[in-house]
């Protein structure tokens, strides 16, 4: 099984902040990966697909980059509303592994 | 929109079986796949397996062959999730969630199932 590391674990940053969030993969998987952002007591939301394809209705401030074994999601510019735990998922080959997830908190 | 709802709530005891259903109120199973997924008090996402909601074909992670079975009722656009012989550590919330064929995600999901093992 392809395996999923995500650094850093946890961060705590200003509003405004530049944000960056790792994800490596234990192998080659172009470029099917997903984001995803998971509120307390909510289920996931997808936030991009294909590993820089933003969904609709995200804000742009959100960004996805990478290829291969490593990926970065980037949110330019952090806001309160961004506090979340998130995740990353590939899609190259069964099973369908999720990093182990980054928590984002407001300094 | 196309939204997925879940059953609700479970309490069970250790080796009992659970089942969870997920609907699609209105929107016919067609063209996508229905994917379970479970998160531990705390934990991260994990990964259960698929249902293909239109020829019933399955694919199990390894972890739970022999103990889950996914299912589908297309007649009431309605996927199942039965896990058997139950312990504490299947205490989770259950997601089921979609994804088109060919689409590098999951989308949308469902509210969550949360299930409870207990003696």
């Amino acid at each position: 099984a392809i395996q999923l590391t995500q650094s850093p674990s946890s961060l705590s940053a200003s509003v405004g902040d530049r944000v960056t969030i790792a994800c490596r993969a234990s192998q080659g998987i172009s470029t099917d990966l997903a984001w995803y952002q998971q509120k307390p007591g909510e289920a996931p939301k997808l936030l991009m697909s294909a590993a820089s394809t933003l969904q609709n209705g995200v804000p742009s401030r959100f960004s996805g980059s990478g290829s291969g074994t490593d990926f970065t999601l980037t949110i330019t510019s952090l806001q309160p509303e961004d506090v979340a735990t998130y995740y990353c998922q590939q899609f190259n080959s069964y099973p369908f592994t999720f990093g182990p997830g980054t928590k984002v908190d407001m300094k | 929109q196309v939204q997925l709802v879940q059953s609700g709530a479970e309490v069970k005891k250790p080796g009992a079986s659970m089942r969870v259903s997920c609907e699609a109120p209105g929107h016919p199973f067609s063209g996508y796949l229905i994917h379970w997924v479970r998160q531990a008090p705390g934990q991260g996402l994990e990964w259960m397996g698929y249902v293909n909601p239109k020829s019933g074909g399955t694919n199990y992670a390894e972890k739970f062959q022999g103990r889950v079975t996914m299912t589908r009722d297309t007649s009431i656009n309605t996927a199942y999730m039965e896990l058997r012989r139950l312990t504490s550590d299947d205490s989770a919330i259950y997601y089921c969630v979609r994804r088109d064929i060919g689409f590098l995600g999951f989308d949308p999901w469902g509210q969550g199932t949360l299930v409870t093992v207990s003696s």
